[in-house]
């Protein structure tokens, strides 16, 4: 079965520093990954997705097939960053639209 | 814009009692889910649904059931509400397509007594 390991619970950096959020699945077949974001006493939405290979609010995310990973980066993190962030694996080798997600890393950006 | 909808945001219930939780979209979407999330563990599937009538058991089911009667109504049901139930249940939809996201609402917090 797929399963997504999000390493660190909570990661903080100062305002300006370089964000990264790990992101590791065990998958053997061509995954569909996401990153989903919640921001305080907001609903959990989409942040991107692989397929995409696009940009959101300054975060890039590359799939490494070689390492398992999907590491969510940004160069310069901003207070607005703050939020909860999960990692999400999709599974369409076994014919099913249910989403694996990763336990969360809350992230904190100190002024 | 996608609009998932949960009837209640806060819910307090006895041990024992039945409850009822509501999800609505407004999308059209194929699929509907029910997640739970509790800190430390994540998003945890319970249920989801691919069409109406249709059910498929996530990763935790035990003491859940759900009902999809109609395409845009999805709901999720405690038979005999325990205080290990006691959580965030969040519900989403999606489009049926493997790289579609999910478009969640805005959660209902289960408190078991």
């Amino acid at each position: 079965a797929q399963r997504v390991t999000q390493p660190e619970k909570l990661l903080s950096v100062f305002k300006g520093a370089p964000v990264e959020l790990k992101c590791n699945y065990s998958y053997s077949g061509s995954p569909e990954l996401f990153w989903y974001v919640q921001y305080s006493r907001q609903r959990l939405q989409l942040l991107l997705r692989h397929i995409s290979r696009e940009s959101i609010k300054g975060f890039t995310a590359d799939l490494n097939k070689g390492e398992t990973s999907f590491h969510l980066k940004k160069p310069f993190a901003q207070e607005e960053d703050s939020a909860m962030y999960y990692c999400a694996l999709s599974d369409p080798g076994a014919g099913s639209y249910q989403l694996t997600f990763g336990k969360g890393t809350k992230l904190s950006v100190i002024p | 814009d996608v609009k998932v909808t949960q009837s209640s945001r806060y819910l307090v219930k006895r041990t024992g009692e039945k409850v009822f939780l509501e999800c609505v979209q407004d999308m059209d979407h194929e699929n509907m889910f029910w997640y739970r999330q509790d800190p430390g563990l994540g998003l945890r599937l319970i249920y989801f649904s691919y069409d109406v009538k249709m059910k498929e058991k996530g990763d935790i089911p035990e003491g859940y059931s759900v009902s999809r009667e109609k395409k845009e109504r999805f709901s999720l049901i405690l038979e005999s509400a325990s205080t290990n139930q006691t959580s965030m249940y969040l519900c989403a939809s999606s489009l049926a397509s493997y790289n579609s996201p999910l478009h969640f609402g805005n959660g209902t917090r289960l408190t078991v007594t």
